[in-house]
């Protein structure tokens, strides 16, 4: 029930590309859905983040979708660059005090020149 | 820019030795975390921290652990008697504000993270 299944596991793309990872929940009480971007020795960063009362949210190239129904988050990156090679997690947590984020498993996306 | 900062950025240890790790959170911050990611796994919650007590903790964060904030600056992560599987990279994190009420003003900052590997 606390689990976010996040999928591709690893994704490559060549410039330009848009590459889009999904992710799914079960737990209805999530209320807050980050994407989180993480280069290798470096700590995750927040990307963008939705809540569930909007389908789509956007800053500069990137895009999150929201499917409530389907209880279904995806993050689109526009004109991806080399430089947005990285990890990404998508998480989720309740409307509560604390951040109690359950992230994905992670997708390892390389952007190819 | 602010940031988080965590130390030491690795440590080798022997199982069943006491190990702490330290972390000083933006300045301005009021909540303040503990996570950790098993090397090639998802980043998993461990600890959150909230006017001097623990506000929630999960399952892994069992007697073994503990958290405190002894100072004004620094916040820091116990682990009484390490295990093998107590290897990972664990990242301290801090944020301004919680969630509560569906404002958007607690965004996560998290640490360069501390590579833990037990022997």
């Amino acid at each position: 029930q606390q689990q976010v299944k996040q999928s591709p596991q690893s994704l490559i793309v060549q410039k330009g590309g848009i590459p889009i990872i999904n992710c799914a929940y079960e737990n209805t009480a999530f209320d807050y859905f980050p994407w989180y971007q993480q280069f290798p020795g470096k700590g995750p960063a927040l990307l963008i983040a939705i809540r569930p009362d909007v389908s789509e949210k956007k800053e500069g190239r990137f895009t999150i979708s929201f499917n409530k129904s389907a209880k279904q988050f995806s993050l689109h990156i526009m004109d991806s660059q080399p430089g947005d090679s990285a990890t990404y997690f998508c998480a989720a947590s309740e409307d509560q005090g604390a951040q109690k984020l359950v992230f994905g498993q992670g997708t390892r996306l390389t952007i190819n020149p | 820019e602010p940031e988080v900062t965590q130390t030491p950025s690795h440590q080798v240890t022997q199982m069943g030795q006491e190990v702490i790790l330290r972390c000083v959170p933006i300045s301005n911050h009021l909540y303040f975390y503990w996570y950790r990611q098993i090397l090639g796994q998802k980043v998993e919650f461990l600890v959150s921290f909230y006017n001097n007590e623990i506000s929630e903790k999960s399952e892994i964060f069992d007697d073994q652990f503990s958290v405190e904030r002894p100072d004004g600056s620094n916040f820091t992560l116990k682990i009484r008697s390490t295990k093998l599987e107590d290897s990972a990279m664990y990242f301290c994190a801090s944020s301004e504000a919680g969630l509560a009420g569906g404002s958007y003003t607690g965004e996560l900052f998290f640490g360069e993270g501390s590579r833990l590997t037990v022997l």
